[in-house]
């Protein structure tokens, strides 16, 4: 059981460069989200997903689209980066509530990716 | 608007003192609460989970307590050790659309 798998954990873009990360969960949850970690800003959460083929904007999603083709990832897409985008992304996972009403619905969290943006 | 306020944003006691964060919430209509500890450059682990019909959740030296109605919630640390330092973080998640927000931490220091 791996948990949460962010891939890569470390980028450096230059300004109007494309990327995407990728999250990964083997624990079958159907919730996912994306996270980005700002000093002083504390976690602000950019867009997540309640299931599969589902997606909703998060309290900063400009500048990012994400996708959930499939349950067990969640890919988030910066289409022309800008060093405003310069963070740490956490994804996180958990268990929909309505299938499963337990203590144990607790949010489980990648590593992390450090991205730069020059 | 959900605002989740931690104080204070930093503290340092003394190895074997008892101690306690808190966490404030403006919007009650919450389906649980979550502290999560943070090592630097790590990720988050969480610790404690309340969920909204509880009162309290207890794990080890570890003692998190739910206040819904008045919005508040506390996590007591008890016989602190040099090991707990880190960023102490909640996170309550919101009944209408499952949305989980975070307060901006507490960093816990423990002196040897």
């Amino acid at each position: 059981n791996a948990g949460v798998t962010q891939t890569p954990k470390f980028r450096v873009l230059k300004t109007g460069q494309s990327m995407t990360l990728l999250c990964a969960q083997d624990m079958n949850h159907e919730y996912m989200y994306w996270y980005r970690q700002d000093p002083g800003m504390g976690l602000r959460l950019i867009h997540y997903s309640v299931g599969e083929g589902t997606t909703a904007k998060g309290e900063v999603p400009d500048g990012y689209n994400v996708s959930r083709l499939k349950k067990q990832n969640f890919l988030l897409g910066l289409e022309s980066a800008a060093p405003s985008q310069t963070s740490v992304y956490f994804c996180a996972s958990n268990r929909d509530r309505r299938i499963l009403l337990t203590s144990t619905d607790t949010q489980y969290f990648g590593p992390g990716t450090r991205l730069t943006v020059l | 608007k959900q605002e989740v306020t931690q104080i204070p944003a930093a503290l340092s006691v003394p190895e074997g003192e008892n101690l306690v964060l808190n966490c404030s919430f403006t919007d009650s209509a919450i389906y649980n609460l979550q502290w999560f500890r943070q090592d630097p450059g790590k990720g988050l682990t969480s610790l404690l989970l309340i969920q909204s019909s509880q009162r309290e959740q207890t794990s080890g030296r570890l003692n998190a307590s739910l206040d819904k109605s008045s919005g508040r919630s506390t996590l007591y640390i008890a016989a602190s050790q040099p090991g707990d330092s880190a960023t102490y973080l909640c996170a309550v998640r919101r009944n209408r659309d499952d949305k989980i927000i975070f307060g901006k931490g507490t960093r816990l220091h423990i002196l040897p």
